[in-house]
């Protein structure tokens, strides 16, 4: 079943200003995920949070994770051109002591234009 | 070298037919994934395997038939092709425990005519 579900559906800015993704989801998480993919290709992970964590962040990448609120945000700062791309949450979840799956949302679409 | 290689890239296939799609990770991984991605762009896994072992079967139907060989690979066969089939299959791999990360192979777009 659905988890992840991204705001906004697409995203369209220019090069140098920063994006702002949202993720909810629905239950209890061991873990959320963002994923990068570009047309055609398949996806790239960026950044895990565990359900312990607040903050984090990976070269100009920001994730803050609200377990309260079930809500997560990625923040890409001075954007570039090739960061056009589909963005993921995931929720990782403990399945059966020790396995996880993703369950993924349905993306937002960034486009950074030049 | 690649991680996580699937084959074929495009598979094009008249309804009724069975095909097969083949992952092979050479990343030592113990967990393998098929998800299927439809025309939305909605993701959603279908199987996890652990160890050859099948961990997560979710509701796909009975047409989708994984096989695991060893650790490495996990093949998809699909029988009696239907166009609703029709979308991208991924395959992906993680090591084993609860915060990991998946590593996507490049998919496989499935057209079903």
């Amino acid at each position: 079943s659905q988890q992840g579900e991204e705001d906004p559906q697409a995203l369209s800015i220019q090069e140098g200003e920063n994006a702002t993704m949202n993720c909810s989801y629905k239950t209890s998480i061991n873990n959320l995920q963002w994923y990068r993919q570009n047309s055609g290709r398949g996806l790239v992970h960026l950044i895990l949070i565990r359900s312990n964590e607040r903050e984090k962040h990976s070269g100009r990448l920001r994730v803050t994770l609200d377990t309260s609120k079930k809500s997560s945000s990625l923040l890409i700062t001075a954007s570039r051109a090739a960061d056009t791309a589909s963005y993921f949450c995931a929720t990782g979840s403990d399945m059966n002591s020790g396995y996880s799956t993703l369950t993924f949302g349905k993306g937002t679409m960034l486009l950074v234009s030049p | 070298d690649t991680a996580v290689s699937q084959t074929p890239k495009y598979l094009v296939t008249q309804m009724g037919n069975d095909k097969s799609i083949k992952c092979e990770q050479n990343l030592g991984h113990d967990t393998m994934y098929w998800y299927k991605q439809d025309s939305k762009k909605f993701l959603k896994i279908m199987f996890s395997y652990n160890n050859k072992e099948l961990i997560i079967n979710e509701t796909v139907p009975n047409r989708f038939s994984p096989k695991s060989p060893d650790k490495a690979h996990l093949n998809l066969h699909i029988n009696s092709l239907e166009l609703g089939d029709s979308a991208v299959y991924f395959c992906a791999s993680s090591t084993i425990g609860v915060n990991t990360e998946a590593f996507f192979g490049q998919g496989t777009r499935l057209t079903v005519v």
